[in-house]
């Protein structure tokens, strides 16, 4: 079974630039999770789907992001114009169910010059 | 708002031998779950070991064990006879029992540093 997979591995954009962020959950998983990572910080959560739709966004920082789940498979995450502060590790999970073991990625780090 | 927190930036052992990762929490549910997660370098984060709130038996698995101390909002995780392959950033983490909410609050981290 092929685990959480995220791409790309690596991005280096010009603050103001546009970058998108995939993830591909495990085949089955209803519940995709979106977090990051700020160099030295605590793993942060930016918002929760069940299938296609938008459970929980409340650590999304600011409407630069925008993330979507095209028919309850993969999500992108958009961060337009990308800022400085943006720079980070951005990981991705999948779980069956809700309260179930939520399986990561290996993560986009994004870096924002 | 609950919150996690880890003191120990850094933790070195010695190959064989044991060693405790602090965690401490915050929160004001009852009922919930806490869990420690490993990230070798440059590998994906995995789940070490998990400890349901309202189970007064500290978990383990093989040589990872917990410390639960629901009053004092502490969970340590001991790493018996070490290995080189226990090197990692090792997470400590809050997850609400309420079925509405699935995210995970982690702490900020510790590098665990195996001597051979």
């Amino acid at each position: 079974e092929a685990g959480v997979t995220q791409f790309p591995s690596h991005s280096v954009i010009e603050k103001g630039q546009t970058v998108t962020l995939r993830c591909d959950p495990i085949s089955g998983h209803d519940n995709l999770y979106w977090y990051r990572r700020v160099m030295g910080k605590e793993i942060k959560f930016l918002l929760h789907f069940v299938k296609e739709s938008k459970q929980d966004e409340s650590g999304m920082p600011n409407n630069r992001f925008l993330a979507e789940r095209t028919g309850g498979t993969y999500s992108t995450l958009k961060v337009q114009p990308a800022e400085l502060e943006d720079s980070g590790v951005y990981f991705c999970a999948s779980s069956q169910r809700r309260l179930h073991e939520q399986y990561f990625g290996p993560g986009t780090r994004l870096t924002v010059t | 708002a609950q919150t996690v927190t880890q003191s120990q930036p850094e933790m070195s052992v010695q190959e064989a031998e044991t060693v405790t990762l602090s965690c401490t929490y915050d929160t004001s549910e009852s009922d919930y779950y806490l869990f420690w997660y490993k990230q070798p370098p440059s590998r994906q984060m995995i789940l070490v070991i998990r400890q349901e709130a309202y189970k007064q038996q500290n978990a383990t698995e093989n040589r990872f064990s917990v410390n639960f101390q629901k009053a004092a909002k502490s969970f340590s995780l001991k790493i018996s006879d070490s290995q080189l392959g226990d090197a990692a950033m090792y997470f400590c983490a809050y997850r609400s029992a309420d079925t509405s909410y699935g995210k995970l609050t982690f702490g900020q981290g510790t590098i665990l540093t195996v001597h051979p």
